[in-house]
């Protein structure tokens, strides 16, 4: 069936460092994605998302690269804080579905001081 | 400006058991989404409403259902609980049906424990 999934359900990365978090997806219709941020006790938090006619976005600190070839989708964070230590979902959308989107397993990012 | 309210922030009941879940979403928005997050899993669409129809459906059985009423909160009723429904339910607003055009924010999540 169709799947969201992460390669890595960890990433411990060194302060400072740049951190790449790694999303494959298999439903060849999806033509939207998101990439959210969640902290212990909270709600998933927009961080960044892409259009399937785009390749690459980048916002402040983050950039989404987007392979359609290879279904496969990156999240990259420069100059990783500590504040950015959370689990990052990735979540896709068919554009027919309205706010139908689904969100892969997770990875736990952990930045060490 | 508030964000989404979702109440009651934790919640303790019993197999067989009914419960409702409420969420307010920011004010202006008219859509509002339903997702239950297992512990270690990622969320998992329940429903869309917006402008007080539903828009969306996931595949949930028939003992989950919601509402929304005219000031664009929304209601999420569980019936015949189950321990499998232990979960984190979010919910979600946004200003349009689609969130390709909008930003969707989530509320902190109602913690629903079945034992």
């Amino acid at each position: 069936g169709e799947s969201v999934g992460l390669h890595l359900p960890t990433l411990s990365v060194q302060e400072g460092d740049n951190s790449i978090i790694n999303c494959a997806y298999s439903n060849s219709a999806s033509d939207y994605f998101i990439w959210y941020k969640q902290e212990s006790g909270k709600g998933p938090q927009f961080i960044i998302d892409i259009r399937s006619n785009m390749d690459k976005r980048q916002g402040q600190r983050v950039t989404v690269l987007l392979n359609k070839t290879v279904k496969h989708l990156s999240l990259q964070i420069a100059a990783t804080q500590p504040g950015d230590s959370a689990v990052y979902f990735c979540a896709e959308n068919m554009g027919d579905t309205g706010n139908q989107f689904y969100f892969g397993t997770g990875t736990s990012l952990t930045v060490i001081p | 400006d508030a964000g989404v309210t979702q109440s009651p922030t934790h919640l303790i009941k019993t197999r067989g058991q009914h419960v409702t879940l409420r969420c307010s979403p920011i004010s202006g928005h008219k859509s509002v989404s339903w997702y239950q997050q297992v512990l270690g899993q990622g969320p998992q669409f329940i429903f869309q409403y917006y402008e007080k129809e539903e828009r969306g459906r996931g595949n949930f059985p028939d003992r989950f259902s919601a509402r929304q009423f005219p000031n664009y909160s929304s209601e999420l009723n569980v019936n015949a609980l189950l321990l499998g429904d232990s979960a984190l339910y979010l919910c979600a607003s946004s200003l349009g049906a689609a969130w390709l055009n909008t930003e969707a924010f989530f509320g902190q999540g109602t913690r629903l424990t079945v034992v």
